[in-house]
């Protein structure tokens, strides 16, 4: 069965300092993998997304993720943070045929960023 | 593009009553997930349609849990009667054909049950 981890609960850095979020997926093939953001008391919306090519894909909010198969990893990444980055970030994954009958979009459990002024 | 509508955004209920949480999908979206958020269990999928009709309720948790899509401008989850252990962040997303497209989730539903 698919699954998602994320390792980290929770993640406190400075302002201005690189940020790395890890992700590991379990899934027999290729999948779909996905950054999501979600604001306190609000949904979730997307970072960025990976279906094939380039493995280092570039999202919104200056942030980039980048799919290693060998390590079954997708860890999301920005190079100086700002206070607004603050928020939970979820990794998810889903299959192909995902909107059929087979699949859904499962979800990490989240990891909280707190950002340090 | 007013995005996804929920409704309400917090609604506090006695135990053994029926709670009806309300979604609007952006239109033109062909897919509707219901999904529920706790502490202990994540994110999970409850339900999702497409073009109105539900294609898995696996997660649906039990019998007491409904949900509908009458048209494609609308949905309800129902939950009777409700339990405390209910009590959770109830969201809907709406989206084009997954997974080229994102899903666009509303603000959700708080949901707690006394």
């Amino acid at each position: 069965a698919q699954s998602v981890t994320q390792p980290d609960i929770h993640i406190t850095v400075s302002e201005g300092a690189s940020l790395e979020l890890r992700c590991n997926y379990s899934y027999g093939a290729t999948p779909y993998l996905f950054w999501y953001v979600q604001s306190p008391g609000q949904g979730l919306q997307l970072l960025l997304k990976y279906f094939s090519g380039d493995t280092l894909v570039q999202g919104i909010k200056g942030f980039e993720a980048e799919f290693k198969r060998s390590q079954s990893s997708f860890n999301l990444r920005k190079p100086s943070v700002h206070w607004s980055d603050a928020a939970e970030y979820f990794c998810a994954v889903g299959e192909k045929g995902y909107g059929g009958s087979q699949g859904n979009l499962i979800f990490g459990k989240g990891t909280k960023l707190s950002v340090k002024p | 593009d007013a995005g996804v509508i929920q409704s309400p955004r917090h609604e506090v209920t006695e135990m053994g009553q029926e709670v009806t949480l309300r979604c609007k999908p952006i239109s033109g979206h062909d897919y509707l997930f219901w999904y529920r958020q706790t502490m202990m269990r994540g994110l999970e999928l409850l339900i999702y349609f497409n073009n109105n009709v539900p294609i898995d309720d696996s997660g649906m948790p039990e019998d007491r849990f409904s949900a509908k899509m009458p048209n494609a401008s609308f949905s309800t989850l129902k939950i009777q009667p409700s339990e405390p252990r209910d009590s959770a962040v109830y969201f809907c997303a709406s989206s084009f054909r997954p997974p080229g497209s994102p899903l666009h989730f509303g603000n959700g539903t708080r949901l707690t049950v006394t």
